[in-house]
């Protein structure tokens, strides 16, 4: 069965700082990827997804996420961040021995002081 | 846009009590889940289902049950409540197929048992 690692369960930054957040799987076939973020109070939400083509996809409010096969990563990154991106994010991964269930990472807290 | 939606969004409940958690969707997804999510520990499935009266087990089935009676409607039951199953309780949906498919949740329930 695959597994999802989330390196760091809690990051603190300052508002305008750049964010990455990492990812790694681990499956040697075709996978989908996904991020997930949970606002407080809020349900879990899609924030970007991989299925094929170009690695670097892009998501809602500018992240954007690397796909890079050779080290099984999916690492979240931001340019700048701001006060609202303070939530939890989630790494998944959907793959074709899981039947349609994604398997998820322990979670990132990120917390962005203003 | 999908709709998750949880009955219930704080319960407590006595140790011991038989406890029903209910979701609903309204996109008429084939793949139905549950999950159970604590601090540090991520997003844990505890059954899915990928269609009427049908379901499998997740990562920890245990002390639970589900009903899918109706294809929009999926219901967890704790048998006998006990303070471990004290948690946050998500669902969640999605379309057929094994890979391409983002789950949609609900905004989750939040069980305390005492």
């Amino acid at each position: 069965a695959q597994s999802v690692s989330q390196h760091n369960h809690h990051v603190i930054l300052s508002e305008a700082a750049s964010l990455e957040l990492g990812c790694n799987y681990s499956y040697g076939g075709t996978v989908n990827l996904f991020w997930y973020v949970q606002y407080p109070g809020q349900h879990l939400q899609l924030l970007l997804k991989y299925f094929s083509g170009d690695p670097l996809v892009k998501g809602i409010k500018g992240f954007e996420a690397e796909f890079i096969k050779s080290k099984f990563s999916f690492n979240l990154r931001k340019p700048s961040v701001q006060w609202s991106d303070t939530a939890e994010y989630f790494c998944a991964v959907n793959a074709p021995t899981n039947a349609g269930k994604s398997t998820f990472g322990d979670g990132t807290t990120l917390t962005v002081k203003p | 846009d999908v709709k998750v939606t949880q009955s219930s969004r704080y319960l407590v409940k006595r140790t011991g009590e038989k406890v029903f958690l209910e979701c609903v969707q309204d996109m008429d997804h084939e793949n139905m889940f549950w999950y159970r999510q604590d601090p540090g520990l991520g997003l844990r499935l505890i059954y899915f289902s990928y269609d009427v009266k049908m379901k499998e087990k997740g990562d920890i089935p245990e002390g639970y049950s589900v009903s899918r009676e109706k294809k929009e409607r999926f219901s967890l039951i704790l048998e006998s409540a006990s303070t471990n199953q004290t948690s946050m309780y998500l669902c969640a949906s999605s379309s057929p197929g094994t890979m391409n498919t983002e789950a949609f949740f609900g905004q989750g329930t939040r069980l305390t048992v005492v």
